[in-house]
């Protein structure tokens, strides 16, 4: 079963403005990674947080991550036309920190 | 710099057939991960390599799926008897090593079972 949960499950924007998706987990992690992905092809890495670590930015992207709620959220500022995309979160476990487990994903739409 | 490679892009078989899927992962990652895109869904975790390991197949989800990986190099994902609920795109990914480094994707093969 899946351990990441996303929402929303879809998100439509005006470009320029903040995006903020969320993400839910169940079980102790080592870490929380986000993808990219477009057109349902290859998945890009945008970032990754550490369990120990509670908010990272790269660029115009900020994640932060509530160990103590199991969940984290990611804030793509400025939003772009090219930031159309589904980005998934992707959770390694304690135990088996190789193993992503990824949610089902935001559809992402930045209208221009 | 080369990235992860599949083939073929695109697969259409018909229900019954078998299918060998191809990964080429990235030069000098030593471990290999399959995972499984179901249309609108996230990726499921399908198997992994880690050099000369036993590979964890704790994702397969069934006896017809199984994977070789040839050394550190190319994998081959074989699903024998195909079913319609096997159409997917399936998507493979290399790293550096085990654990937290970071995953690179491949663009996946589209399977379609008719």
């Amino acid at each position: 079963s899946q351990q990441g949960e996303e929402d929303p499950q879809a998100l439509s924007i005006q470009e320029g403005e903040n995006a903020t998706m969320n993400c839910s987990y169940k079980t102790s992690i080592n870490n929380l990674q986000w993808y990219r992905q477009n057109s349902g092809r290859g998945l890009v890495h945008l970032i990754l947080i550490r369990s120990n670590e509670r908010e990272k930015h790269s660029g115009r992207l900020r994640v932060t991550l509530d160990t103590s709620k199991k969940s984290s959220s990611l804030l793509i500022t400025a939003s772009r036309a090219a930031d159309t995309a589904s980005y998934f979160c992707a959770t390694a476990r304690v135990d088996s920190s190789y193993k992503l487990i990824f949610g089902s994903g935001t559809r992402l739409l930045v209208r221009p | 710099g080369a990235g992860v490679s599949q083939s073929p892009s695109n697969k259409v078989t018909e229900k019954g057939k078998d299918v060998e899927l191809r990964c080429d992962p990235i030069s000098g990652h030593t471990a290999l991960y399959w995972y499984r895109q179901r249309l609108g869904q996230g990726l499921e975790f399908l198997i992994y390599f880690q050099g000369n390991s036993a590979p964890d197949k704790s994702g397969l989800p069934s006896d017809r799926f199984s994977a070789e990986r040839t050394g550190e190099s190319v994998s081959t994902l074989t699903i024998q008897r195909t079913q319609q609920e096997d159409s997917a795109v399936y998507l493979c990914a290399s790293s550096l090593g085990q654990g937290i480094d970071t995953q690179y994707f491949g663009p996946g093969t589209r399977l379609t079972v008719l």
